[in-house]
């Protein structure tokens, strides 16, 4: 099983909603990564779990939460979005080891109204 | 910080015809990733590089580490090819898991 997998594909919110974004990988991967792509631009990175701890966060702001209940599970909770954090939204996975490929997932497209 | 530059932005190929997308970056690094991404969004990963050259079906991947240069070739293109191809290295050299993408190559191939 070398898959990704995301949930949900698709999400409207309002700025005042509270939802999660959900991303599964059963490759016994170690490290897992959150990224945030808007239209017609590449990935850009937020997140890295290795070991199931933060150690990668790029500045984002405090309205995005992860969350790696285990080690193949990861959780980006969002609360108070704005209209400009509408992107799509990819989880990936990798051994761990350096040098590995990683695996991305379908990812979420989000719209924050 | 590694600086990644793809060429060109846009192509547009008639089918059969051979491609070549080209990625280059400024600090050293141990390995270079192509990635694939479809409209729709998924991204596919297609090699992973150190040196040399990496072959896989129609695709072909070619790394000059001296130079830090990259290409990636696709003969015999088809339609289906049709995708943003991304280069993505590590952003401070060596050999972090995390990437720095380059902007992607928008191909589009004509039947």
């Amino acid at each position: 099983d070398t898959e990704v997998t995301q949930t949900p594909k698709h999400l409207v919110m309002g700025m005042t909603n509270k939802k999660s974004l959900k991303c599964e990988q059963h490759m016994g991967h170690r490290a897992m990564y959150w990224y945030k792509q808007k239209a017609k631009k590449p990935p850009e990175l937020m997140f890295v779990y290795s070991y199931e701890k933060l150690s990668i966060n790029e500045s984002v702001p405090s309205r995005f939460s992860p969350e790696c209940p285990n080690s193949s599970l990861l959780n980006l909770h969002l609360h108070a979005l704005q209209p400009e954090d509408s992107a799509l939204y990819l989880c990936a996975s990798s051994a761990g080891r350096h040098q590995e490929t990683q695996y991305f997932g379908p990812g979420t497209r989000l719209l924050v109204l | 910080k590694n600086e990644v530059e793809q060429s060109p932005q846009n192509l547009t190929a008639q089918e059969g015809e051979f491609i070549t997308i080209n990625c280059s970056y400024s600090v050293g690094i141990s390995a270079l990733h192509w990635l694939q991404q479809h409209p729709g969004g998924g991204i596919v990963s297609l090699f992973m590089l150190s040196s040399g050259k990496k072959k896989h079906g129609r695709l072909i991947a070619t790394i000059n580490i001296q130079e830090k240069h990259s290409s990636l070739h696709i003969t015999a293109s088809h339609p289906r090819d049709s995708a943003v191809y991304i280069c993505a290295v590590p952003p401070y050299g060596g050999s972090q898991g995390n990437l720095i993408f380059g902007k992607g190559t928008k191909l589009s191939v004509k039947p």
